[in-house]
């Protein structure tokens, strides 16, 4: 099944500073990478997401970038401010049938310092 | 508001003591799911649901049930908790589809002692 590697586990900004999280993922079918937020005491929300027939993604302050032949995506947040401070998951998912199981990363706790 | 809410959002329970975490989406969605969070695991799936009377199996299924009678409800039941259950678990949903936004509960931590 499929497998996806995040990294870092922890990054730690100052605010106005980017911050970059990658994640790495093993089925080469995966077409689906969808990347959550989760703040303290609450559940993931979608932020941001790519699909395989694109190399990147922006929305304001936040883009995504796909490599689908080196088989890794990242999250690219421009200046931070501290309520980006939250636990950031990326996932991948096989998106040619209507499952689309999405399997997680391990996380990314992303402090932004005042 | 469209929403997925689970209860308990909080529980302390004993080992053996059966219990149900309830969850409901108000969305019409087809497909609903548990996860277990824990530190350095991210989200695992443990039960997903594609529509009513519909289940099937996640990652980590074991010492869980789950029951799909109604859409807009996905129990997940610990039949005898034991310790290592002790976690944050999060229903979800979405519509069928691959690649649809999926929806998140605000998460129920169970502590089992």
């Amino acid at each position: 099944g499929e497998n996806v590697e995040q990294h870092p586990s922890t990054l730690s900004v100052q605010e106005g500073d980017s911050a970059v999280i990658k994640c790495t993922y093993s089925d080469s079918a995966s077409n689906y990478f969808p990347w959550y937020k989760q703040e303290l005491g609450k559940g993931p929300q979608l932020i941001i997401d790519i699909r395989s027939n694109v190399g990147e993604k922006k929305d304001q302050r936040i883009a995504v970038t796909l490599n689908k032949t080196a088989k890794h995506f990242s999250l690219h947040i421009t200046e931070t401010q501290p309520e980006d401070s939250a636990v950031y998951f990326c996932a991948a998912s096989i998106g040619s049938t209507s499952y689309g199981k999405l399997t997680f990363g391990q996380g990314t706790i992303l402090t932004v310092h005042p | 508001e469209a929403q997925v809410t689970q209860n308990p959002r909080y529980l302390i329970t004993v080992t053996g003591k059966k219990l149900t975490v309830t969850c409901s989406q108000n969305m019409n969605h087809e497909y609903m799911s548990w996860y277990r969070q824990d530190p350095g695991l991210g989200l695992r799936q443990i039960y997903y649901s594609m529509n009513v009377e519909v289940t099937d199996k996640g990652d980590v299924p074991e010492g869980y049930k789950v029951s799909r009678k109604e859409k807009r409800n996905f129990p997940l039941i610990l039949e005898s908790p034991s310790p290592n259950q002790t976690s944050l678990y999060f229903c979800a949903s979405r519509p069928t589809g691959a690649g649809n936004t999926i929806y998140f509960g605000e998460g129920s931590w169970l502590t089992v002692v």
